[in-house]
């Protein structure tokens, strides 16, 4: 156990729809990192924030949002969901805000666009 | 843009025998570089990492080894077991502090042990 939390740990909805998925730290972590990894493909890093600021941006749609709360937790949102947005979705959290130390990644959520 | 180039994308090896991944990364303001190992149906765990002041870091039967100059870093396995059968990611990241960060992940090695 990476001490990193996801809710839910499945989900299922239809095109079209919005999904909001959470993620809370590790305890005295400050930064958040989310990741899509589609089936059988590598991880692909979405978003970085830190300390509820965002701190960098990688691969994500206009359709997806995030943000970073005061207690820290991050909410991924999907918006306009498409079949292909059907992947796992990790957060990852950290100490530093560059990005360059360990990651302890959550379980994930497994969303299905049918 | 930069990417992150990983192979072999499958490797299959006897147990005890070694296993040898290869990332190659464009962005030369990298400087961490961090292997991660995903077992099927779990998250990716850190098992090494590097940082670009460094030319090679061991762990056991594990060791990274890096080329600033080629821009690329390697992950060597020895004395290969079973439960070492896992996807294999390696990442280039160049921290942000004032700026931005980059984190780009390799595409994948999924490493497979035969008894």
């Amino acid at each position: 156990d990476s001490g990193v939390t996801q809710t839910p740990k499945h989900l299922i909805t239809a095109t079209g729809q919005r999904v909001t998925l959470r993620c809370s730290p590790r305890s005295g972590d400050l930064s958040v990192y989310w990741y899509q990894q589609s089936l059988d493909q590598g991880l692909q890093f979405l978003i970085h924030y830190y300390n509820g600021e965002e701190r960098a941006k990688g691969n994500i749609l206009e359709r997806f949002s995030a943000q970073q709360f005061p207690d820290l937790h991050s909410e991924l949102n999907l918006s306009s969901l498409e079949l292909g947005d059907s992947a796992l979705y990790f957060c990852a959290s950290s100490v530093t805000s560059g990005g360059a130390d360990t990651q302890y990644f959550g379980p994930g959520t497994r969303l299905t666009v049918l | 843009g930069e990417n992150v180039e990983q192979h072999p994308s499958t490797l299959s090896v006897q147990e005890g025998d070694s296993a040898v991944i290869k990332c190659t990364y464009s962005d030369s303001a990298s400087n961490y570089f961090p292997w991660y190992k995903q077992e099927l149906g779990k998250r990716p765990q850190l098992i090494i990492d590097i940082r670009s002041n460094v030319g090679e870091k061991k762990d056991q039967r594990i060791a990274v080894t890096l080329n600033k100059t080629a821009k690329h870093f390697s992950l060597h396995i020895t004395e290969t077991q079973p439960e070492d059968s896992a996807v294999y990611f390696c990442a280039a990241i160049r921290p942000g502090y004032s700026s931005a960060s980059k984190i780009i992940f390799g595409s994948g090695t999924r490493l497979s042990i035969r008894p």
